[in-house]
């Protein structure tokens, strides 16, 4: 199956700086990309989507001055964590995928952890 | 708004018994995709399966299958020959038209020796 690859897997950073997470499609041109937050014990939250080439459509209630989103290529989008806080501390999930009717594919996640 | 509810926060079942998990999802759209993906310690997301909401058949995965009944906007999960390595949280996921998918609470399942 299709591989999506996402970095880091784990990032300790001090409050107040950035954090940046890489999610590439190995083997496949992914035209649409989203970004998932994922609390403990609790389900994938929808942040956003991130269409390549174009501005990212953020869900209510999500940061986008917090949460930039960069889909520069068919094959990454990435996502930035500015100026982080504590309470960003969270597990990040991307997936990838094609056409609505496709099947998404997801990254590994990355743990970020806001000291 | 598109919704889906998994009203079981747990299960637990016997190893090589069968277990069912339940969702159900509220949407007007005709045309769209539901999916049950696992979640196992690792936190790795892997689709278990996939249903079109115009096939009327059910999908089967080897021992996973499930019950679509489009009317009632249920689509259960029925995992047979439960093995160890079932242990997930298991989520019932919907995806719309505009390509988002959109995920239920998840059910945490433990599959006992």
């Amino acid at each position: 199956g299709a591989v999506v690859s996402q970095h880091p897997s784990r990032v300790i950073c001090k409050s107040g700086t950035s954090v940046k997470i890489e999610c590439r499609s190995l083997d496949f041109q992914a035209t649409t990309m989203f970004w998932y937050r994922q609390f403990p014990k609790q389900s994938l939250m929808l942040m956003a989507t991130s269409n390549e080439g174009s501005k990212a459509t953020y869900e209510q209630g999500v940061e986008k001055d917090k949460f930039l989103i960069n889909h520069a290529s068919l094959t990454l989008s990435t996502l930035t964590v500015t100026s982080a806080h504590p309470e960003d501390s969270s597990f990040y999930i991307c997936s990838a995928g094609g056409t609505t009717n496709e099947k998404l594919f997801f990254g590994s996640g990355t743990q970020l952890s806001v000291l | 708004a598109q919704t889906v509810t998994q009203s079981q926060p747990e299960m637990s079942v016997q190893e090589a018994e069968t277990v069912t998990l339940s969702c159900t999802y509220d949407t007007s759209e005709s045309n769209y995709y539901l999916f049950w993906y696992k979640q196992p310690p690792s936190r790795q997301m892997i689709l278990v399966i996939r249903q079109e909401a115009y096939k009327q058949q059910n999908a089967t995965e080897n021992r996973f299958s499930v019950n679509f009944q489009k009317a009632a906007k249920s689509f259960s999960l029925k995992i047979s020959d439960s093995q160890l390595g079932d242990t997930a949280m298991y989520f019932c996921a919907f995806r719309n038209q505009g390509g988002k998918l959109i995920f239920g609470q998840g059910t945490e399942l433990s599959v006992k020796p």
